[in-house]
């Protein structure tokens, strides 16, 4: 079974500095899919970014960004020019694209991400 | 547009009185999940249909039961609430294999229903 660690349970940042958030992972598969979710106050997921493991390039969505390390089973997330918008519960997850877990989604145990104005 | 559709909110039910939790979505999606997420935990899967068929995790309680009577609602059964099943529960779909113009692997997520238990 796979496992995804997160171990930072909280990070802090200040208003429009970056913040690098760490993911590793434990998987024998060789294609995936790795993402970073966030959860406010609501509770809604929502989806950050995604990479898939098959691709070297490192994933990026405006202010966010990824650094994937295949081979250290390794995969953080830098935010850019933080905005208070950003402060939530920040999940890793991992899905399998084959076998008997294929389509779960298995999460960390998530970093709280509090933005300082 | 709403494309995962949790109802209630919030739901309050008593000690070991039957709760139904429903989930309905917009994207045609064949797969369908439940999660529970306890306070300040990660989502955990409780089971999920894959098309109609129904794929349970090896360590959900068999107190939690789950029905899809067609593509687009999904529904949770806890027969007998006990207090440790208060949590909020998260619906999310996908569609596999991913269809054109979708993000790959990508799970929908609905805004959740939190579950008290008195």
């Amino acid at each position: 079974a796979q496992t995804v660690t997160q171990s930072q349970p909280e990070m802090s940042v200040q208003e429009a500095e970056t913040v690098t958030l760490s993911c590793t992972y434990d998987t024998s598969e060789s294609d995936y899919y790795l993402f970073w979710y966030k959860q406010p106050p609501s509770r809604q997921m929502i989806l950050v970014i995604r990479q898939e493991a098959y691709k070297q390039q490192n994933a990026t969505e405006n202010r966010f960004s990824v650094n994937f390390q295949k081979a250290a089973k390794s995969f953080s997330l830098k935010i850019s020019d933080s905005q208070l918008g950003d402060a939530a519960m920040y999940f890793c997850a991992y899905r399998s694209k084959t076998g008997t877990s294929y389509g779960k989604l298995t999460f960390g145990q998530g970093t709280i991400l509090t933005v300082h104005p | 547009d709403a494309m995962v559709i949790q109802n209630p909110r919030y739901q309050v039910t008593q000690f070991g009185k039957p709760v139904t939790l429903s989930c309905s979505q917009t994207l045609n999606h064949n797969v369908m999940y439940w999660y529970q997420q306890k306070s300040s935990q990660a989502p955990k899967l409780l089971f999920h249909y894959y098309d109609k068929d129904f794929n349970n995790e090896a360590d959900t309680p068999d107190n939690f039961q789950s029905r899809r009577p067609n593509t687009s609602f999904c529904f949770l059964d806890i027969r007998s609430p006990g207090l440790g099943d208060a949590a909020m529960y998260l619906c999310a779909t996908s569609r596999d294999p991913p269809g054109q113009g979708l993000p790959r692997g990508k799970l929908f997520f609905g805004s959740g229903t939190q579950l008290s238990v008195l």
